[in-house]
Formats: C-alpha cells, sequence, structure tokens
C-alpha cells in the first residue's frame, strides 16, 4: 500500500508556464483534496473533489484547476504560474467509512521565478 | 464561517518539559477532531482524532487531548517532550454530518524542544 503519492517532488517553473501536479491514492477513498501550504498561514484548500467526474472550489482556488478522471487519481493544473503560487502543495484523501480522516501524500514544493 | 484556532504559534520548551497546546473551533454542531504533526521536511501525519466517546483520546508517541464541548476546545498535551517532537502541530475539524469531508485546519503551532 503506497498510500498517497504525488508527482513531482520539486518543480521550479517560470513565470506564465503551465505545469500539473499528479496525485494518486490506492486506498479506494472516495474524497480527494488540494492544499497549500504557506509559512504562517496553515493549510489551505484549493479544489477538492467527493467522487470520480466532480470537483468543487476550495478556499483559494483562482489560478488552478483540477480534474478527477478516475477515483484513484486528482490532478492540479497551473495555467499561467505566478510567483504568488510558490508553495508546498499537499494532497490528501478520505472516505466517509473513516470518518474523512485525511491522508496526506509527502508534497510537491514548487518555485515560480 | 467556521474557524479553527490555535491560539500559540510558536512555542519553545526544555526536554522534559510538559506540553499543551491549545485548540479552539467555532462551530456548534456534531464535530470530528483530528490533530495532525508535520516534523521537518515531511507531510502531515495523524497524530490522534476524536469522533466520539470518552472526550480524553491518546494518540501515538504519548501525546493525548481532550474534547471539552462547552469550551469548544480540543488541547493536545504531553506530560514530557522529547527533542523528537519539535515540529509543526495542527488542529483540525470537519462537521460530523459533513458529506465533502472538508477539513478546516487551524493556523499551526511550530514547537521547538530543546535539548
Amino acid at each position: 500500500n503506497a498510500g498517497v503519492t504525488q508527482t513531482p517532488k520539486f518543480r521550479v517553473l517560470k513565470t506564465g508556464q503551465s505545469m500539473t501536479l499528479l496525485c494518486a491514492q490506492d486506498m479506494n477513498h472516495e474524497y480527494m483534496y488540494w492544499y497549500r501550504q504557506d509559512p504562517g498561514m496553515g493549510l489551505r484548500l484549493i479544489h477538492y473533489s467527493v467522487g470520480e467526474g466532480t470537483t468543487a472550489k476550495g478556499e483559494v482556488p483562482d489560478g488552478y484547476n483540477v480534474s478527477r478522471l478516475k477515483k484513484q487519481n486528482f490532478l492540479l493544473g497551473l495555467e499561467s504560474a505566478a510567483p504568488s503560487q510558490t508553495s508546498v502543495y499537499f494532497c490528501a484523501s478520505s472516505s466517509q467509512r473513516g470518518n474523512y480522516e485525511q491522508y496526506f501524500g509527502p508534497g510537491t514544493r514548487l518555485t515560480v521565478t | 464561517a467556521q474557524s479553527v484556532s490555535q491560539h500559540n504559534h510558536h512555542v519553545i520548551l526544555s526536554e522534559a518539559a510538559s506540553l499543551e497546546l491549545g485548540c479552539n473551533y467555532s462551530y456548534g454542531g456534531t464535530v470530528n477532531l483530528f490533530w495532525y504533526v508535520q516534523y521537518p521536511g515531511q507531510h502531515l501525519q495523524l497524530l490522534l482524532k476524536y469522533f466520539s466517546g470518552d472526550p480524553l483520546v491518546k494518540g501515538i508517541k504519548g501525546f493525548e487531548a481532550e474534547f471539552i464541548k462547552s469550551k469548544f476546545s480540543f488541547n493536545l498535551r504531553k506530560p514530557s517532550v522529547q527533542w523528537s517532537d519539535t515540529a509543526e502541530y495542527f488542529c483540525a475539524v470537519t462537521h460530523g454530518s459533513s458529506n465533502t469531508g472538508k477539513l478546516i485546519f487551524g493556523q499551526g503551532t511550530t514547537l521547538q524542544v530543546k535539548p
């Protein structure tokens, strides 16, 4: 059981470039989430999904898009990266059966120059 | 809007000192409560959780937390900290009747334990 995995671990982008972060979970969880973590601000929810084919906005969705074409994968896209998107991105998954305890991936450190 | 407040942003303790980190939430209904820990350079890991039953819950590594419904609090405690407890600690809450599983996180408390 790998749990929650994220690809890539590190990335440096120039302003205006695009990229996709991949999150995969092998626990058959219905729910998946993307967070960003910035110093002194805790974790802020970007987007989330309650099932395959469904996504919803979180607290800070601007500048990001997501897709959940398969239950086990949740993709986070940056269409035109900005320096304000420099952050550490965490993916998590949970299930209703587990009372929504969230399991986190190892994170992706993104720097936008 | 619901919120979670962690009162201590940065705590510095010596080894063997006792620890208590405060967490208060604003939601009045049924809640599920969590404490997560993030060791330097690592991802978040679950320390302990409360869903129902005994309000005093025990987690990994000697941590415990007490749910006090009347105070909307879920404070984290450890009687004697170790240098290896140096980490960032996050309190999180979700509604007991949630159909999205969204967690609301506190801002985090950085704990530094001096050897």
